[in-house]
């Protein structure tokens, strides 16, 4: 079946460090939609990327699709205490009529300062 | 103040009893779903719906169930036929099942099955 695999699991850094997650899909994605999880909480909402080789900012998160639509990328620049939290990227595949999301595992991502 | 709700935020139930989960949206969207979260492990799709009075199984709907009776719930019903019912389970919403939209997530509720 479809899969999003999304590494690493885990990661601990030093505040001011960067990070980076990486998912890859097992098929080609209509689009690719970017969420965190903070400790206790729900899933929220980041950025959904559409176009191949699609790369858009927040502040200090860089996200990126890849050129063949299969994988992405989150960068953190400068790694806050507030960034702490699970985040999971979500492929987007249309199948039957709906546009299904099919999750990563995520990556927990633990700032020291 | 628009948004999801889900109740109870805890749930403790004894093995052999069913349990239904609340999920209110007041966001206006058509498409409702249901998710099951385990410790590391991503987001699995239980069932979702497209609109009212319809919906579709996800990929582990096995020993649960739904309904769609209005717009705005959407209760998933954890059956005695689940076989590890204990877990977190989120709902969510989209305007709709056929764009490309995000999904707006409820806080969730942690069941514990002894």
């Amino acid at each position: 079946g479809q899969q999003v695999m999304q590494i690493p699991q885990y990661q601990h850094v030093q505040e001011g460090e960067d990070f980076t997650t990486y998912c890859n899909s097992s098929t080609t994605l209509s689009n690719i939609q970017w969420y965190k999880q903070r400790p206790g909480g729900h899933p929220v909402f980041l950025i959904q990327l559409v176009k191949s080789g699609e790369v858009k900012k927040q502040k200090r998160l860089t996200f990126q699709f890849g050129e063949a639509k299969k994988n992405s990328s989150l960068h953190i620049t400068a790694t806050q205490t507030t960034d702490v939290g699970t985040y999971f990227c979500a492929g987007q595949i249309y199948s039957g009529g709906y546009n299904k999301l099919i999750f990563g595992a995520g990556t927990r991502l633990a700032v020291h300062p | 103040d628009g948004g999801i709700t889900q109740s109870p935020k805890y749930l403790f139930r004894k093995e052999g009893q069913n349990v239904t989960l609340s999920c209110e949206q007041n966001l206006n969207h058509d498409a409702m779903y249901w998710y099951r979260q385990d410790p590391g492990q991503g987001l699995r799709l239980i069932y979702y719906s497209q609109i009212v009075n319809d919906f579709q199984k996800g990929d582990i709907a096995e020993g649960y169930s739904v309904s769609r009776e209005k717009k705005e719930s959407f209760p998933l019903t954890v059956t005695s036929a689940q076989k590890n019912p204990t877990a977190f389970y989120l709902c969510a919403s989209s305007i709709d099942g056929r764009g490309s939209y995000e999904q707006y997530f409820g806080p969730g509720t942690r069941l514990t099955v002894t």
